[in-house]
């Protein structure tokens, strides 16, 4: 169990459009997931954290109205990058933490690697 | 706020030897430090993890442990074969945001 899946797993877009990016836990409800940014040959970095029915937290220098994220059901978060430019290009991985079990455990999707034109 | 650090950051061994991959912590109160496995161009695996309230954890090939004292944890994989070759990722718990904070990571080479 403690499956997470992603869609699309690779986007290619023009600069200024925008892109949504689906989490979803397959197999499990979660009240949390987590949205991180990796960049290549990079940790990972906390983006922003999601619960179901409430806004989002994000991490200190991220743009929220540029990365909205919307967790409308306890299976489903999503991300939108609006208006993406070249700088945005980079591996986004989103991560779930099972409802009822340890908050701290975290079961990570496949990612999605953005690439902007 | 929570500092993780990892070493080395690049491991090469032979199959069938062991590999063992340091973190240290700076957050006294964490509590909660799992290790993930990201092989390329996929996301990251939970492989183990270990609560404050033990020091070793084992499970088949990998065991992880842990000196709260010194604020250290350990990854060890026994008889490492070459699909252990992945980057290796420590984390910790950081309480006073409950957020986990991760480590540079370990890129792991298992050579046949």
């Amino acid at each position: 169990g403690a499956v997470v899946s992603q869609h699309p797993s690779w986007v290619i877009c023009k600069s200024g459009t925008s892109v949504k990016i689906e989490c979803r836990s397959l197999d499990f409800q979660a009240t949390t997931m987590f949205w991180y940014r990796q960049f290549p040959k990079q940790s990972l970095m906390l983006m922003a954290t999601s619960n179901e029915g409430s806004k989002a937290t994000y991490e200190q220098g991220v743009e929220k109205d540029k990365f909205l994220i919307n967790h409308a059901s306890l299976t489903l978060s999503t991300l939108t990058v609006t208006s993406a430019h070249p700088e945005d290009s980079s591996f986004y991985i989103c991560s779930a933490a099972r409802a009822g079990g340890p908050s701290d455990t975290q079961y990570f999707g496949p990612g999605t690697r953005l690439t902007v034109l | 706020g929570e500092n993780v650090e990892q070493h080395p950051s690049t491991l090469s061994v032979q199959e069938g030897d062991s590999a063992v991959i340091k973190c240290t912590y700076s957050d006294s109160a964490s509590n909660y430090f799992p290790w993930y496995k990201q092989e390329l161009g996929k996301g990251p695996q939970l492989i183990i993890d270990i609560r404050s309230n033990v020091g070793e954890k084992k499970d088949q090939r990998i065991a992880v442990t842990l000196n709260k004292t010194a604020k250290h944890f350990s990854l060890h994989i026994t008889e490492t074969q070459p699909e252990d070759s992945a980057v290796y990722f420590c984390a910790a718990l950081e309480t006073s945001y409950d957020k986990v904070i991760f480590g540079p990571g370990t890129s792991l080479s298992v050579i046949p």
